[in-house]
């Protein structure tokens, strides 16, 4: 299957800081991406759809000027968590879809803010 | 709005099956798909159903009734590793986004 890698895999930071998650499709082109957020022993929650050279989708009761997100080539999407505060610990996931409509998920980045 | 109900939590030993079931309300609906989450890793892709019926894929299996908007994942011959949680998730039209569900906790005990 399509790999999907996520950079980084653990971070820590303080306190209103702000953060940023890359998600990288390997050996394809993924026009899509999507970021979710996942708590422990919890769901996948979509937080937003994000689309090369377009604006991100978000979800509703996702702050987008809390979640930023960049998708400027087909291979790469960013998600920065500004200002952080620990309410945004978290497991924070990327998908990338394929031309086929398949999705495939990275290995997440575990944010704890202190 | 969107809701994929799952019992929390299953328990089996192994060599045992079990059935997790998935009950669905979406706006939209184009197929259902099952994923493995192991604690700590990233969801990897099971099954998939556009249409009713069974699909059998080795040891597991996926059921779909869009007509009850229901189905279930069916994992046979249990083994420890099959310890992990268990999510359905719905694509909805358009090929949008996926939906995922509340998710199922297997354990499997020797």
């Amino acid at each position: 299957g399509a790999v999907v890698s996520q950079h980084p895999s653990r971070v820590i930071c303080k306190s209103g800081t702000s953060v940023k998650i890359e998600c990288r499709s390997l050996d394809f082109q993924a026009t899509t991406m999507f970021w979710y957020r996942q708590f422990p022993k919890k769901s996948l929650m979509l937080m937003a759809t994000s689309n090369e050279g377009s604006k991100a989708t978000y979800e509703q009761g996702v702050e987008k000027d809390k979640f930023l997100i960049n998708h400027a080539s087909l291979t790469l999407s960013t998600l920065t968590v500004t200002s952080a505060h620990p309410e945004d610990s978290s497991f924070y996931i990327c998908s990338a879809r394929t031309g086929y409509n398949e999705q495939f998920f990275g290995p997440g980045t575990r944010l704890t803010v202190l | 709005g969107q809701s994929l109900e799952q019992p929390s939590e299953v328990t089996a030993v192994e060599g045992a099956i079990v059935q997790i079931n998935c009950t669905y309300q979406t706006s939209g609906f184009y197929g259902l798909s099952w994923y493995q989450q192991h604690d700590g890793g990233a969801p990897t892709f099971l099954s998939y159903n556009a249409l009713d019926g069974l699909e059998e894929t080795g040891r597991f299996s996926s059921f779909l009734s869009r007509s009850d908007s229901y189905g279930y994942l069916l994992l046979q011959e249990l083994q420890m590793k099959d310890s992990a949680s268990y999510f359905c998730a719905v694509m909805n039209t358009g090929f949008q986004k996926l939906v995922f569900g509340t998710g199922t906790r297997l354990l499997v005990s020797p």
